[in-house]
Parts: C-alpha cells; structure tokens; sequence
C-alpha cells in the first residue's frame, strides 16, 4: 500500500511564528502536492513539486514557500503564519508515468493559528 | 476562480436508494477523477475517466463524462451506511489544470 504520511494531525501555532508541516511518501512517486482544504471551498492547491527542487506555484501560494531537497519528503513552509491560513492542510503523490495525476493523500494537517 | 462545482453540496438517502451528483468544471481535460473522504480514512481515489471515454464502471460506482458540457455525474447505486461521506470531482488538465470541485456531503442512513 502507498502510505503519505504528514507530520502532525493537529497544530497550533501562534501569529507570526514560522510553521513547518512535513510530508514523506514511500512509493518513489515523483510528483507531490500540497493542498489547504476549507468548509465549501473544496480543495485548494498550494504548491506541486515535479522532482527534488523543483516546484510550481498552485492556485493560493501566497504565504507559502515549499521545500523538496529529498524525493520522498516534500515541505510546506508558513513564513509568518497568520489567522486567515487557519485550514486542513494534506499533502498528496503520484506518479509521473500515469500521467494522470491520480493522487494517493495523507492524513492531513489540521492547523490553527491563535 | 477556477474552482470546479459540484452539486447538489449535500445529498440525504436511505441505504439501498441511488445517490447521484454532478460536476462541472471549466478547463479542458485529459481525464477527471472522482475521489471521497470520510473521517475513517481520509481523501482516497474512486475512479478515474479519461476525456475520450463516456461512461465507466467500477462495482457500484459508475461515472459519466460529457466533454461538450464539461460536466461529469457519479452515481453509487444500492447506497450502504459506509458511503457516508464527502465526494469530490478532480479535473486534471496538466500540471497547471489541476483542479478539485467543492464536494458533496453525502449522509446515508440505515
């Protein structure tokens, strides 16, 4: 079984602190993903990755910076963490050979900032 | 936005009925997915349509695709308890066509 696992089920942090949420799969899969997810809006990307150091910007990347320096771990980075990024956040996978970008999702990460 | 709809946001039945929803989306697509997540165990992949395909089955799931409309449909048939949860299409056009619906909050009671 794939298996995407985030760091923490649930954080709280406060205003202006620097957040870390770390993501790890074990399937070798080239593409990973962050996502926020918010009542009535559905999922929101953030971030993709398609190999170590390489990223592109998603929908919502402001106030967000991401990191790749190894294949299976994929990072998201809250610079100054603010209220309004209050939110579930899950990382996902996939492989690059499908082309199809059928995802495999973590836990997810249930973050409020105080 | 580029956020993609479904309806209706939330469905109640009795096990046994069907449940259907829709999506629609706006890009143009090389396959849409549909996935669900409940508190059990999170977001997991149901079944994908490529954007040459018109209907496709899986056991009681089957997925309509209308390219002209950009629309999609999911029907679960003989609904159980265990469907209880939230429904979501994913339209994938490319790494910057990648694009999740609202969702559907499907409630099934025994």
């Amino acid at each position: 079984d794939v298996k995407v696992t985030q760091s923490s089920r649930y954080l709280v942090k406060r205003t202006g602190e620097k957040v870390f949420l770390e993501c790890v799969q074990d399937m070798d899969h080239e593409n990973m993903f962050w996502y926020r997810q918010d009542p009535g809006l559905g999922l929101r990307l953030i971030y993709f990755s398609y190999d170590v150091k390489m990223k592109e910007k998603g929908d919502i990347p402001e106030g967000y910076s991401v990191s790749r320096e190894k294949k299976e771990r994929f990072s998201l980075i809250l610079e100054s963490a603010s209220t309004n990024q209050t939110s579930m956040y899950l990382c996902a996978s996939s492989w690059v050979a499908s082309g199809t970008y059928e995802q495999y999702f973590g836990p997810g990460t249930r973050l409020t900032v105080t | 936005s580029q956020q993609g709809e479904e309806d209706p946001q939330a469905l109640s039945i009795q096990e046994g009925e069907n449940a259907t929803m829709n999506c629609s989306y706006k890009t143009s697509i090389n396959n849409l997915q549909w996935y669900r997540q409940n508190s059990g165990r999170g977001l997991v992949h149901l079944i994908l349509i490529r954007s040459n395909e018109r209907e496709k089955h899986s056991g009681r799931l089957r997925v309509t695709l209308d390219t002209s409309k950009k629309s999609s449909s999911l029907l679960i048939t003989a609904s159980r308890a265990a469907d209880t949860a939230s429904y979501f299409c994913f339209s994938s056009g490319g790494y910057n066509k990648l694009i999740f619906g609202a969702g559907t909050r499907l409630a099934v009671h025994p």
